[in-house]
């Protein structure tokens, strides 16, 4: 168990819906960030998120969008959803102080199926 | 564009043996390369990692080799177990540009009796 907490685990959707997936960090991690695993793209780094500022984004659609609140949970908010969207999306997260801060812990997942 | 190249994509070992996964990269600004194990339905989970100022580090059963020059890294993982039968991703960060991991396309390995 890496202390990274992620709900819900499934999610079924329909086309043109919007759904958002939680995102609890490890405890005392500051740092959080989001990935996509798909069958076709592999694992893909979206965004990443610290101490509530967004820090960095990767290939993240402009209908996705992310947060990070004072208690430092996060968000990932799909909106118009697509049967492409359908992914595996994980959230990890890093203390995002030390030189450790480099290594991610990642939840279990959450598996989006629109249809 | 794929930053980072793994191989074979998949790999059949028979118990007790080596098994070999080998990444190449191709930005210099990486700084840290991890291995992740993946079960099914599960999270990608660290398996191990190395910084390039040294060319070997091992834990355990796992040994990552990396060669600066030549931009590659391999996972080396001796006594194999059916237990490992897993996907591994090899990855590479860059902590000057945003913390991301940038993963190679995954290996799935399977241990035989």
């Amino acid at each position: 168990d890496s202390g990274v907490t992620q709900t819900p685990k499934h999610l079924i959707t329909a086309t043109g819906q919007r759904v958002t997936l939680r995102c609890s960090p490890r405890s005392g991690d500051l740092s959080v960030y989001w990935y996509q695993q798909s069958l076709d793209q592999g694992l893909q780094f979206l965004i990443h998120y610290y101490n509530g500022e967004e820090r960095a984004k990767g290939n993240i659609l402009e209908r996705f969008s992310a947060q990070q609140f004072p208690d430092l949970h996060s968000e990932l908010n799909l909106s118009s959803l697509e049967l492409g969207d359908s992914a595996l999306y994980f959230c990890a997260s890093s203390d995002g102080i030390r030189r450790s801060q480099e290594t991610q812990y990642f939840g279990p997942g959450t598996r989006l199926l629109v249809l | 564009q794929q930053q980072v190249k793994q191989s074979p994509q998949s790999l059949i070992v028979q118990k007790g043996g080596i098994s070999i996964i080998n990444c190449a990269y191709e930005n210099t600004a990486f700084d840290y390369f991890p291995w992740y194990q993946q079960f099914p339905g599960k999270g990608p989970a660290l398996l191990i990692a190395i910084r390039p100022d040294v060319s070997e580090k091992k834990e355990g059963r796992f040994t990552i080799s990396f060669n600066k020059s030549a931009k590659q890294f391999s996972l080396h993982i001796m006594d194999s177990q059916p237990g490992d039968s897993a996907t591994y991703f090899c990855a590479a960060l860059s902590t000057g540009g945003g913390n991301k991991l940038t993963f190679g396309t995954g290996t799935q390995l399977k241990v035989e009796l």
